[in-house]
């Protein structure tokens, strides 16, 4: 059963330090979203990527975030340093384009920065 | 005003009763719209497609109002098993062959023995 997959699941971090989340598309799926939710904005879109070139990451706050696909298979996001406010569930989305578009989420990394 | 909103609830009703939601989005050149469900502490997944003839899966049933620019999702013989938060979702269609998609905040609804 093809999934997206992210890693990890849950990181507690302190302050100041660099996070990176993981997430594996499925597939052949060509394009690629970071997504952010909290409570209180919901599903923020932070950047997306089509056949690994960034295509929008202005819902990024550049000075701290970096997203990045080294490859077909693997998407990053980094935050350093990290702030209390970062504290949120990060999801990682894909979909073939132009076959579907129902776009696949994976479990989400849940961050604590303390 | 915001992309894409909706009433966050709480939607409390029994078992069995009609429920609606409704979503606006702002960009009217918006080129497609869809449902997800998302559970407590789980990721979003999609519940269906909305179409410009509205479309029907079972209890669900999906409506697109261009002109007035929302969609609208109504389940009919509420499960407890409904008890979820309902997102709706817009493509901008920002450009030829652009897809991504923004979410509204989401809709919670509790369906009560």
């Amino acid at each position: 059963d093809a999934r997206v997959t992210q890693t990890p699941r849950d990181k507690v971090t302190e302050m100041g330090q660099e996070v990176t989340m993981r997430c594996q598309p499925i597939l052949g799926h060509n394009t690629v979203f970071w997504y952010r939710q909290t409570m209180m904005q919901g599903l923020e879109l932070l950047a997306y990527f089509r056949n690994r070139a960034p295509l929008d990451d202005s819902g990024m706050p550049k000075d701290r975030f970096s997203a990045e696909m080294p490859d077909a298979t693997l998407a990053t996001l980094k935050i350093q340093p990290s702030e209390p406010r970062d504290s949120a569930v990060y999801f990682c989305a894909s979909v073939e384009q132009g076959a579907s578009t129902e776009a696949f989420f994976g479990q989400g990394t849940r961050l604590t920065v303390v | 005003r915001k992309e894409v909103e909706q009433d966050p609830g709480p939607f409390n009703v029994p078992e069995g009763a009609t429920v609606a939601f409704n979503c606006t989005y702002s960009n009217s050149a918006s080129q497609s719209f869809f449902w997800y469900r998302q559970d407590c502490r789980k990721e979003p997944k999609l519940l269906m497609s909305v179409y410009s003839s509205g479309n029907e899966d079972g209890r669900f049933t999906a409506q697109l109002n261009r002109a007035s620019q929302y969609i609208s999702l109504l389940i009919r013989d509420s499960k407890l098993s409904d008890s979820a938060t309902y997102l709706c979702a817009v493509n901008p269609g920002f450009g030829a062959g652009s897809y991504q998609l923004t979410f509204g905040k989401g809709t919670k609804l509790s369906v009560i023995p």
